[in-house]
């Protein structure tokens, strides 16, 4: 099956600590994603990648960071830098848009609690 | 600066009934415009994409609208089921910018 998975669905952190969240494509999808979803609201994006060894801080990129070693892989570290990093964690992913053509495609996110 | 809102926040209609939610932004210059729903706990499902030369898109019972010079978009839901029930989300591609702003979304009940 075609699709992206995220793992793990649930994370714990605890304070001070640095965890990486993964996800994983198999659409061959150029672009991926990482947003992050608070209760009640929308997504905002923290980091973005266009393409291998490439990506570009989104609107709430501090206390992230990420790599982008493979096509198929674009794995998110939360560091101890971000002081308030409960939320659910989404990944998604895209073709290179063709004229205006764009859909983005969804894993099933992760959700970070610190103890 | 270029925002998305989505008002009402939450919705509940009887079963049955048709409905439209609704969208707005505040740039003209998009480049698409995008309908998701989540369910709770969940990962996002496209709905509907319409591009900038768009007015509407279809798709089952599902219709959406993009009107750039008011800055609107509705997703109108025909004879709304309890499994339509989700948070729906709107999210807009400004201009040449590479990612999506979402809007807060409308959380749908449908009552059986």
């Amino acid at each position: 099956d075609g699709g992206i998975t995220q793992s793990p669905k649930y994370l714990f952190r605890k304070e001070g600590q640095n965890v990486t969240l993964s996800c994983e494509q198999n659409l061959n999808h150029d672009a991926m994603y990482w947003y992050r979803q608070d209760p009640g609201q929308g997504l905002r994006l923290i980091y973005y990648s266009q393409i291998v060894n490439d990506f570009q801080k989104g609107d709430i990129a501090e206390g992230y960071s990420v790599s982008r070693e493979k096509k198929e892989s674009f794995p998110l570290t939360v560091t101890s830098a971000q002081k308030n990093p409960t939320a659910f964690y989404l990944c998604a992913s895209s073709m290179t848009p063709r004229d205006h053509e764009e859909t983005q495609y969804f894993g099933p996110g992760t959700r970070l609690l610190v103890l | 600066k270029q925002e998305v809102t989505q008002i009402p926040a939450a919705l509940s209609v009887p079963e049955g009934e048709n409905l439209v939610l609704n969208c707005s932004f505040t740039d003209s210059a998009i480049y698409n415009l995008q309908w998701f729903r989540q369910d709770p706990g969940k990962g996002l499902t496209s709905l509907l994409l319409i591009q900038s030369s768009q007015r509407e898109q279809t798709s089952g019972r599902l219709n959406a609208s993009l009107d750039k010079s008011s800055g609107r978009s509705t997703l109108y839901i025909a004879a709304s089921q309890p499994g339509d029930s989700a948070t729906y989300l709107c999210a807009v591609r400004f201009g040449s910018a590479r990612q999506l702003t979402f809007g807060s979304g409308t959380q749908l009940t449908v009552l059986p």
